[in-house]
C-alpha cells in the first residue's frame, strides 16, 4: 500500500518556539493532503486541507496564522506551529490522497508534540 | 450536517468474531472506510467500500453496507489479540473533500 511518512515522530519544545512537521508521500503523488489533530482518546479533528500549489483551506476555529501550512510539491506538505503554547500539545496526523487513486486516503504515523 | 456514529467500546474473546457498527448521515457519500489505529500510531486503511456495493470481503474482514439505513459494519473473523485497537469508520466523496470520521470504537480482545 501507499506510504506516508511524518517527521519528526516526537518533539518537545519550549513555549514560544515554532515547530515544523513534515508530511511526505513516499511512493505516490498527492495532490491533496490533510492535517488532523487528535486529543487523547478522541477522534481526529480536521485542521486544514492542503492542495499542491495553492493556499490551504482551514476549518472553522483553526487559526491560519498559528498553524502555517505549505504544500510546495506533490510529495511534501509542512505544518508549522508558530509560537507554540502548552495547549498546542497534541498528536498531529497528516494524510494524503493519491492523484491516481482519489478514493483512498493514506495516513502518516503521526507526530506527538509536547510544549513545555 | 454530516455525522458518523459508532459505539465507543467492544470487547470480544480471542477466536470469536467481532462486529463493529457505524451509522452515517450523508446519503451522497461515495465511499465508506474502515481505519485501524494502534496506540501511538497513525491510521491504517483497512478497507473501503464503494457506495453501490453491499458487501466486500478481504481475508478476515467483511464489510457490509446497508445504504437504505446508512449503516456500515466491519466483521473481523477469528479475532486475535493483535486486532486490539481503535477502529474508525469514515465517509467521503472522491476528489479533494476530506473524510468525516466517527469517534472510533475501541476493540479489546480477551485471550
Amino acid at each position: 500500500g501507499a506510504v506516508v511518512s511524518q517527521h519528526p515522530s516526537r518533539v518537545i519544545c519550549k513555549s514560544g518556539t515554532s515547530v515544523k512537521i513534515e508530511c511526505r508521500s513516499l511512493d505516490f503523488q498527492a495532490t491533496t493532503m490533510f492535517w488532523y489533530r487528535q486529543f487523547p482518546k478522541q477522534s481526529l479533528m480536521l485542521m486544514a486541507t492542503s492542495n499542491e500549489g495553492s493556499k490551504a483551506t482551514y476549518e472553522q476555529g483553526v487559526e491560519k496564522d498559528k498553524f502555517l501550512i505549505n504544500h510546495a510539491s506533490l510529495t511534501l506538505s509542512t505544518l508549522t506551529v508558530t509560537s507554540a503554547h502548552p495547549e498546542d500539545s497534541s498528536f498531529y496526523i497528516c494524510s494524503a490522497r493519491s492523484r491516481d487513486s482519489v478514493e483512498t486516503q493514506y495516513f502518516g504515523p503521526g507526530t506527538r508534540l509536547l510544549v513545555l | 450536517g454530516e455525522d458518523v456514529e459508532q459505539s465507543l467500546f467492544l470487547s470480544v474473546r480471542e477466536g470469536d468474531s467481532s462486529v463493529i457498527n457505524c451509522t452515517y448521515t450523508d446519503s451522497s457519500s461515495t465511499y465508506l472506510y474502515w481505519y485501524k489505529q494502534e496506540p501511538g500510531a497513525g491510521l491504517q486503511l483497512l478497507t473501503y467500500i464503494f457506495s453501490n456495493m453491499d458487501m466486500k470481503q478481504d481475508q478476515r474482514l467483511t464489510v457490509l453496507l446497508n445504504k437504505k439505513d446508512k449503516h456500515l459494519s466491519l466483521r473481523i473473523a477469528d479475532t486475535q489479540t493483535g486486532d486490539s485497537a481503535i477502529y474508525f469508520c469514515a465517509e467521503g466523496l472522491s476528489g479533494n473533500t476530506p473524510l468525516v470520521f466517527g469517534k472510533g470504537t475501541r476493540l479489546s480482545v480477551i485471550a
